[in-house]
């Protein structure tokens, strides 16, 4: 059973700090990863998309994948209050059906 | 760019009542299209996907069906809803790996 696993949080942040999301995957076989942001009632936005050994930046978010440590995470700086939302790892499911395996989430709260 | 378009936004059933939920998508041809359920406070679990016309793949064994009569329309069936067919469904068409969602169909099962 392919798995990815984050921790549901919540994680709290003051406004202006870095908040830190991690994600652990099952499968060796992925190649490509991925963070997702939902707001509560609304469908999942892709924010970040990785799929080499590093870390991948995008104005304030960088993400980082370690494929031997089978372990993606996403950094948000200067988070704020509108980062307040859960945020969705996912890894595709390696047999070229672009199939994407969800994490349960981690819901991120930042603080005014 | 691609829009997906999904209803209805919300939808209360009875139990034991059918339900069809359509989505179809503007923008691309030939995508990849899934629906995903995700349950209160839950992650997103695969239901189905479509790589092509007439041709679903099911993840999860359970009352629901889906077909896809065009290239661009994915619906997703039940004869007889369960309470615990409750949940978000999601659309998702696919492009380069990645996927994008449509709005959702909140539906309450009673």
């Amino acid at each position: 059973q392919k798995e990815v696993e984050q921790n549901s949080g919540p994680l709290s942040v003051p406004e202006g700090a870095i908040a830190s999301l991690n994600c652990t995957y099952s499968d060796r076989g992925s190649q490509s990863f991925f963070w997702y942001r939902q707001y509560s009632g609304k469908s999942p936005e892709l924010i970040m998309s990785i799929y080499s050994n590093g870390d991948k930046e995008d104005g304030r978010f960088t993400a980082q994948l370690n494929k031997a440590s089978q372990y993606v995470s996403l950094l948000i700086r200067d988070s704020q209050p509108s980062d307040s939302a859960t945020y969705l790892c996912a890894s595709e499911g390696g047999d070229s059906s672009y199939k994407l395996i969800f994490g349960s989430g981690t819901r991120l709260l930042v603080r005014p | 760019s691609q829009t997906i378009h999904q209803w209805p936004a919300t939808l209360v059933q009875p139990v034991g009542s059918p339900l069809s939920l359509e989505c179809t998508v503007e923008g691309t041809s030939n995508p990849n299209l899934y629906w995903y359920r995700q349950a209160a406070g839950r992650g997103l679990q695969l239901l189905f996907y479509s790589v092509g016309i007439g041709q679903i793949s099911s993840e999860v064994p359970q009352n629901l069906s889906a077909s896809r009569p065009q290239d661009r329309q994915f619906i997703l069936s039940s004869k007889k809803l369960l309470l615990s067919d409750s949940g978000f469904y999601l659309c998702a068409a696919g492009r380069d790996e990645k996927l994008f969602f449509g709005s959702g169909t909140q539906l309450s099962v009673l």
